[in-house]
């Protein structure tokens, strides 16, 4: 597609499941992230892919969450037994990562309620 | 580690007013900076960017200068819109070596007819 497509745009999860969010980047893009925005905060960075390296997880706040990159392209964020502080609106960005300068391309993010 | 810190908002304007969101940075190296700007319901997008010190990003009416000596990258504008009400982020490109950028926390503009 155009641009960055996530999915679902919204979820609502009792607390304890687990759940998964799809990200689909800019065909091309070979440098994927994933942000967390909550009320209030500015965008807390959770992981990075870049083509075929391994994945920098420095951000990612506990063991419950993990994400996979398949064939260099489609991502998914994994979170297990959640908890109400992992409601937040979970954002995925692309970009071509080539040069330090590149913008980021951004979806417009999964809504996630934990109740 | 990198930081950006912005000015805290909400911003509350009348139309035509002039705008300044300030913006200042920490970081290893020299990092490219940006403003993206995320209108109600959307994904954020850029606005503009600067690659190096001195350069001028602008777009839309809006402008900012990467003041290398300040480490400063203020957000400026003319005579807003009540179509400019958004959310507007501060950041920097990766930089030392790191490809991640680093968001502010976002400073809510709030325009009146």
């Amino acid at each position: 597609g155009a641009g960055v497509s996530q999915s679902p745009s919204n979820k609502v999860t009792e607390k304890g499941k687990d759940v998964e969010l799809r990200c689909d980047p800019i065909s091309g893009h070979t440098a994927l992230y994933w942000y967390r925005q909550s009320l209030g905060q500015g965008l807390e960075f959770l992981i990075y892919f870049q083509g075929n390296s391994a994945p920098d997880k420095s951000g990612l706040p506990s063991d419950r969450f993990s994400a996979e990159r398949t064939g260099g392209s489609v991502s998914t964020l994994t979170i297990q037994r959640t908890q109400q502080e992992d409601s937040a609106v979970y954002l995925c960005a692309s970009s071509s990562g080539v040069y330090l300068n590149t913008e980021a391309f951004f979806g417009q993010g999964t809504r996630l309620t934990v109740v | 580690g990198d930081s950006v810190t912005q000015m805290e908002g909400p911003v509350t304007l009348s139309e035509e007013a002039f705008l300044t969101i300030n913006c200042t940075y920490t970081a290893t190296g020299y990092p490219s900076l940006f403003w993206y700007v995320q209108y109600p319901g959307e994904g954020l997008q850029l606005l503009l960017k600067a690659t190096k010190a001195d350069d001028k990003g602008s777009n839309k009416g809006f402008e900012a200068t990467y003041r290398k000596e300040t480490t400063s990258f203020h957000l400026e504008k003319g005579s807003v819109q009540v179509s400019d009400s958004a959310v507007y982020f501060c950041a920097l490109g990766g930089s030392g070596g790191s490809y991640i950028p680093t968001f502010g926390r976002g400073t809510s503009l709030i325009v009146h007819p």
